[in-house]
């Protein structure tokens, strides 16, 4: 298994530019969610997802969009990027069978840097 | 603002020391786990320990948890220098489906 991968490594954008983040996972896994860290910070949800076609938001979800068609892939979208938005993105993926929750596996990461 | 809380920030020992990190919440949960992060790296799971328990034991690592003062606390005994690391406690709340992590403590060993 793959286990959590994310796409891309590295980015670079310039304000106001739109990109996805992708992240996929091959575990079979209901639960997807994505994290972003700051210095200081720790890690703070943006959206999450329990299964196909079910999102919601996390505690920091303004200026992101997520959409979860299939169980494997879970993209994050910047619709209008910012300055503010520059941080390491992780996204993680854990079963999701009643309560409570098994381990969340996290993937590499991805740094972004909006200029 | 965020659930999870960790004491201290930053904590520096000698190797060979028991290291103690402490974690307060503020909602009702179903679980709390902690987790480890090496610099620049994804996050490691290490421990879970589920609402209805008290104590849970993991090789070098014990965990407490304390729902009456909504705390947990992480004992990593006989620390080594490959233990430095920041570490994080995670709370799943039982009022919704989010996983909500702390600030973090990071933990040096002095050789």
């Amino acid at each position: 298994n793959a286990g959590v991968t994310q796409t891309p490594k590295f980015q670079v954008l310039k304000t106001g530019q739109s990109m996805t983040l992708q992240c996929a996972q091959d575990m079979n896994h209901e639960y997807m969610s994505w994290y972003r860290q700051d210095p200081g910070m720790g890690l703070r949800l943006i959206h999450y997802s329990v299964g196909a076609g079910i999102t919601d938001q996390g505690e920091v979800p303004n200026g992101y969009n997520v959409s979860r068609s299939t169980t494997e892939d879970f993209p994050l979208r910047l619709l209008s990027a910012a300055p503010s938005q520059t941080s390491v993105y992780f996204c993680a993926s854990s079963y999701s069978i009643g309560s409570p929750r098994e381990t969340q596996y996290f993937g590499p990461g991805t740094r972004l840097l909006v200029l | 603002s965020q659930q999870g809380e960790e004491d201290p920030q930053a904590l520096s020992i000698q190797e060979g020391e028991n290291a103690t990190m402490n974690c307060s919440y503020k909602t009702s949960i179903n679980n709390l786990q902690w987790y480890r992060q090496n610099s620049g790296r994804g996050l490691v799971h290490l421990i879970l320990i589920r609402s209805n328990e008290r104590e849970k034991h993991s090789g070098r690592l014990r965990v407490t948890l304390d729902t009456s003062k909504k705390s947990s606390s992480l004992l990593i005994t006989a620390s080594r220098a490959a233990d430095t690391a920041s570490y994080f406690c995670a709370t799943e709340q039982n009022r919704d489906d989010k996983i909500i992590f702390g600030k973090g403590t990071r933990l040096h060993i002095l050789p």
